[in-house]
């Protein structure tokens, strides 16, 4: 079946340190992936995505590449900022649309 | 554009209790999503509905849950009778139908605790 790991946290991090969360699948078919992240007190908003191996998902200094042989699809950012500090989560969809979460990973940025 | 509207945002109830939540998608897509959001955990698909049909609903614990979607617009979840366990974020998502779009457009929840 489908499912979706990612590392776990929380995460606390300084403002301008290099930021890495994991995230690998599993699949049948070709999933889309993607990155959401919930501000506190806010909702689920999509930060980034990838719809085919090798596409790399981009927004807001966030980048995350689809990686098929290693089946992951890790998030990065080369400089988090205070502003950043969220949860996120990593999903995929199927080819019927069923999206499936990871379990997210809490990220404290301080100044 | 508006997003997805819920409400209410937040419900307090006694166990056994009933409860029922609210969600208008956005205009125009055709999927809704009914999920549980449990504190520390990731959303849990409760109910996929397309249009007015219901698409995938095997999580969704019908001896307590049920959900409608009356016209393909508007959806309610209901919980009768509510347990503790049920303490949670009920999210509500919708989406246009087919691919490669894909992306879940959220609410900001209806956040239950049941005691």
């Amino acid at each position: 079946g489908n499912s979706v790991t990612q590392m776990e946290g929380p995460v606390t991090l300084s403002e301008e340190a290099f930021l890495t969360i994991n995230c690998t699948y599993t699949a049948t078919g070709y999933p889309s992936l993607f990155w959401y992240v919930q501000y506190p007190g806010e909702g689920l908003q999509l930060l980034l995505k990838a719809t085919k191996a090798d596409d790399k998902g981009s927004n807001k200094g966030f980048e995350a590449t689809y990686r098929k042989e290693t089946t992951s699809f890790h998030l990065e950012k080369g400089s988090v900022q205070v502003s950043d500090s969220a949860v996120y989560f990593c999903a995929l969809s199927d080819t019927g649309n069923q999206f499936y979460f990871g379990t997210g990973t809490s990220l404290t940025v301080i100044p | 554009e508006a997003g997805v509207a819920q409400s209410p945002r937040y419900k307090i109830i006694e166990k056994r209790q009933s409860v029922a939540f609210w969600c208008n998608p956005i205009s125009g897509h055709a999927t809704l999503y009914w999920y549980q959001q449990i504190l520390g955990q990731g959303p849990k698909l409760l109910i996929q509905f397309q249009n007015n049909g219901v698409v995938d609903d095997s999580q969704l614990p019908k001896d307590r849950f049920s959900a409608e979607r009356l016209k393909g617009v508007d959806s309610t979840l209901k919980i009768q009778p509510a347990k503790l366990e049920d303490s949670a974020v009920y999210l509500c998502a919708s989406s246009l139908r087919g691919r490669p779009t894909g992306e879940l457009f959220f609410g900001e929840g209806s956040r239950l605790t049941v005691l």
